[in-house]
Parts: C-alpha cells; sequence; structure tokens
C-alpha cells in the first residue's frame, strides 16, 4: 500500500519567515496531494491541493510543489503568522473502485510561529 | 460551502456500552463518507469507506463488528461502537466526498470518545 513520509515533525520559526513542510510518497499511481491543516481538538481543514497533472500551485502566502519523478512534495508557507501555528498533514490519494479516493496520511508537521 | 458536521462532539461511556457517533454534510450530497481515527500526537488512519447504499468497506485490521458503519443517506453517515473498552477512546473523524469524480474530501470537527 501508499506509505507517506513527512518531514520534519516539528518546525519552529519567527513570524515573518518562511516555513517549508516536505513528504514523499511510494505509490506511483497516486495523483491527489492535499494539504491539511489541524488546530488542537479539531478536524483537519483543507488548506491546499495539487493534482499529479500540476507541478505547482499558489494561494496567497501558501503554494505547494510536486515533482512526481521523485515522488515528492512541499508545503511552502511564506510571512508565517501565530495563526499559522498549528499541526500539517500531507496526504496522497488514489481512486478507489467503488467511487472517492483513499488518503494516506504522513505523520505531520507541528508548526509553531513565534513571536 | 462543503461543510461537515458530527454528533456529539464528545462523549463519555463505561466500558460494554454502544456509542453512535453521527457524520452529517450540511451543505452537499456525500456519495462516500469516510471514517478516521486519530490518537493523541499520532496522524489519521482511515477505518472504513462508505457508499451511499452500500456495505462499508474496512481497513485490515480495523473490526467491522465492533465499529458498525451505516451510510443511510446521501448527508448521514454514522459510526457504532459496540461493547466499547477503554482502548477505543480516541478521536473518531467522518470526511465526506461530494460525488464519485471529487478528489477532495472535507472532515468534520471530531468526536472525542472516552470510554471508562
Amino acid at each position: 500500500g501508499e506509505n507517506v513520509e513527512q518531514h520534519p515533525s516539528t518546525l519552529s520559526v519567527q513570524e515573518g519567515d518562511s516555513a517549508v513542510i516536505k513528504c514523499t510518497y511510494s505509490d506511483s499511481a497516486s495523483n491527489y496531494f492535499p494539504w491539511y491543516k489541524q488546530e488542537l481538538g479539531k478536524g483537519p481543514q483543507l488548506i491546499i491541493d495539487i493534482r499529479s497533472n500540476v507541478g505547482e500551485k499558489k494561494d496567497q502566502r501558501i503554494a505547494v510543489t510536486l515533482n512526481k519523478t521523485a515522488k515528492h512534495f512541499s508545503l511552502h508557507i511564506t510571512e508565517t503568522q501565530p495563526e499559522d501555528s498549528a499541526v500539517y498533514f500531507c496526504a496522497a490519494s488514489k481512486w478507489l473502485t467503488g467511487g472517492g479516493n483513499k488518503l494516506t496520511f504522513g505523520t505531520g508537521t507541528q508548526l509553531k510561529v513565534e513571536l | 460551502g462543503a461543510v461537515v458536521s458530527q454528533h456529539p462532539s464528545w462523549v463519555i461511556c463505561k466500558s460494554g456500552t454502544s456509542v453512535k457517533i453521527e457524520c452529517r454534510s450540511l451543505d452537499f450530497q456525500a456519495t462516500t463518507m469516510f471514517w478516521y481515527r486519530q490518537f493523541p500526537k499520532q496522524s489519521l488512519m482511515l477505518m472504513a469507506t462508505s457508499n451511499e447504499g452500500s456495505k462499508a468497506t474496512y481497513e485490515q485490521g480495523v473490526e467491522k463488528d465492533k465499529f458498525l458503519i451505516n451510510h443511510a443517506s446521501l448527508t448521514l453517515s454514522t459510526l457504532t461502537v459496540t461493547s466499547a473498552h477503554p482502548e477505543d477512546s480516541s478521536f473518531y473523524i467522518c470526511s465526506a466526498s461530494g460525488t464519485r469524480a471529487s478528489y477532495e474530501q472535507y472532515f468534520g470537527p471530531g468526536t472525542r470518545l472516552t470510554v471508562t
């Protein structure tokens, strides 16, 4: 099955700096790569995603890059703010036979933005 | 748009009893719903996938007789933990996809289950 590795497990940055989180996946059939932000005691919130036919996607301060050949993708957050502090999960997915896509999550990165 | 709710948000039950958790898509029809389990400081682990009107597909190692899933309509799925034990205490999260062609999964706020 799919295996997703995520690094680093913790990341501390100063407010205004950039943060980068990296993930690798094993299954070349995976074709959709979302990123989720999870605050303590809450469900994950989709913040950005990328499909396998795209190499890069940007939404304001957040960007994701995908290298299919190397099977890795990264989340970039610029101009970090204290409210960006949370746990971030990457995921890789592929279609299920009956419909829908099965997500395999990375192990998570605890991002702390310090004032 | 794409709001998923869960009820209850937290529940405490005694060992040996059963507890039901509801997952609803509020503003879209969810063809596929997923149930995850998350232990403290760990990642989300998929328990099962359900399509409306079909039996759920369980991940390896998940006991289907213990975790009963019913996807009764396009807006409601339920997870029943039967004969709960303390080791079942966890954070249970559902997600929903809008159509069979939809990549995106939208997550509910989660349900904290504590079994005493």
